[in-house]
């Protein structure tokens, strides 16, 4: 079975600061990654993923991920923090003989002090 | 440019009612997904559909049914809601499978059930 963790169900930052979300996963087999944001009142869209080919993976936004195999995690990060960076940010994971779907994370909801 | 549609965008139902949710994609995508979101759980997978005409199981799906109407149209139905069913559901496509491709998800449909 896959699952995914989330670390902090809510992180603040002051706008300039580094934004560091994280996320650890647990797969049997070799996983794709993701992280999906989540502004108010909207659905989901995806920021970045890893799909075994690069194991820093850059995204949209700024932001980018680091795969890190043995220690089962695939952090979030972004050098400096913008005021429309506050959403809610979701980790993913897929693997294996899942039909395609995609189990996510409890999601972590990053603020932006001025 | 509608991507993926779904209505109502809002709903209040009484214990015991029934309903159907929509959702519809005009990206021609082969898989097709429903989620429901809870504070603090993130999202979790209630059915989703790999191709037109099979539909299986997610993390949740007791409650619930799910038709696969076309390829484009992939509806959720509460037969005798539940307040345990008062959440915020989305629907989501996907071209090959979320494993390699991306999620595009709906605005989503705040149910409340009295």
């Amino acid at each position: 079975a896959q699952s995914v963790t989330q670390l902090g169900s809510h992180v603040s930052v002051s706008e300039g600061a580094l934004v560091l979300l994280r996320c650890n996963y647990s797969s049997s087999v070799p996983p794709y990654l993701f992280w999906y944001v989540q502004y108010p009142n909207q659905g989901l869209q995806l920021l970045l993923k890893y799909t075994s080919a690069a194991t820093l993976v850059k995204g949209i936004n700024g932001f980018e991920a680091e795969f890190k195999k043995s220690e089962t995690s695939f952090h979030l990060t972004k050098p400096s923090a913008h005021m429309s960076d506050a959403a809610e940010y979701f980790c993913a994971v897929s693997g294996g003989n899942q039909g395609g779907k995609l189990i996510f994370g409890q999601g972590t909801e990053l603020s932006v002090k001025p | 440019n509608a991507g993926v549609t779904q209505t109502p965008k809002f709903q209040v139902l009484k214990t015991g009612q029934s309903m159907t949710l929509q959702c519809a994609q005009d990206m021609n995508h082969n898989s097709m997904y429903w989620y429901r979101q809870d504070p603090g759980m993130g999202l979790r997978l209630i059915y989703y559909s790999a191709s037109e005409g099979t539909t299986d199981k997610g993390e949740v799906p007791n409650g619930y049914n799910v038709s696969r109407l076309n390829k484009r149209e992939f509806s959720l139905r509460l037969e005798s809601a539940a307040p345990s069913q008062t959440s915020v559901y989305f629907c989501a496509s996907s071209e090959v499978g979320g494993r390699v491709g991306k999620l595009f998800f709906g605005s989503g449909t705040q149910l409340s059930v009295l």
